[in-house]
């Protein structure tokens, strides 16, 4: 079974530019988490959605980003505008209904100069 | 806000020895988990202790949840080169499996 997808794997984008950030969770799987980790915070929950519904966006940062889930296949995180201090790797996970096993994708590493 | 303090930061041992790492909060969690992470990928779970108290196994991973549910630890005997990694705790204090990452152990394993 394929398991969560991530893209792109790396972006590299200019200070001020839109980026989109996309996640595929594993087939079944009615949560979805977006993540962000850095050296200096380590990893932070930003939002994650209850059957394509949001239900706790309090880790997003600022009004800069948004998060939707249009289907219970995809995801995306918005950033826009960007800015350097932006530059982190962005994770996305799911998990099964009722289950704490979170499983992680392979991360997108934005680097926002 | 919550938050997990794991210690050490770093560790750096010989293939052989033994080692524990601790991860610590004044919260109360109805569950815990430990992953692990290897570079350029996302973590991956090893194991969830829910209960005061528990001991889980997993080869040679001994993972322990504190009595009063605030901290926990993981053991490794015999470490390995391919135990190296970043190790993550994480807690759910809410009960809606809204888990909390710890600040991790970057542990590196020398042959």
């Amino acid at each position: 079974d394929a398991g969560v997808i991530q893209s792109p794997r790396h972006e590299v984008t200019e200070m001020g530019q839109e980026v989109t950030l996309r996640c595929k969770p594993i087939s079944g799987h009615n949560s979805l988490f977006w993540y962000r980790q850095t050296m200096m915070r380590g990893l932070e929950l930003l939002i994650y959605f209850n059957n394509n519904v949001p239900i706790d966006d309090s880790g997003m940062p600022e009004d800069r980003f948004s998060a939707k889930m249009p289907n219970a296949s995809f995801s995306t995180l918005k950033i826009q505008p960007s800015e350097p201090r932006d530059s982190a790797v962005y994770f996305c996970a799911s998990s099964g209904a009722g289950r704490r096993e979170q499983y992680f994708g392979p991360g997108t590493r934005l680097t926002v100069t | 806000t919550q938050l997990l303090e794991q210690s050490p930061q770093f560790l750096s041992i010989q293939e052989g020895e033994n080692l524990t790492v601790y991860c610590n909060s004044s919260s109360v969690f109805s569950s815990l988990q430990w992953y692990r992470q290897e570079p350029g990928e996302g973590p991956v779970l090893l194991v969830t202790v829910v209960t005061g108290g528990e001991v889980k196994k997993l080869k040679r991973l001994t993972f322990q949840f504190g009595d009063a549910r605030k901290d926990s630890s993981l053991h490794i005997t015999a470490a390995q080169p391919g135990d190296t990694g970043l190790y993550l705790c994480a807690g759910d204090s809410s009960g809606t499996y809204k888990y909390i990452f710890g600040t991790g152990t970057r542990l590196k394993v020398l042959a």
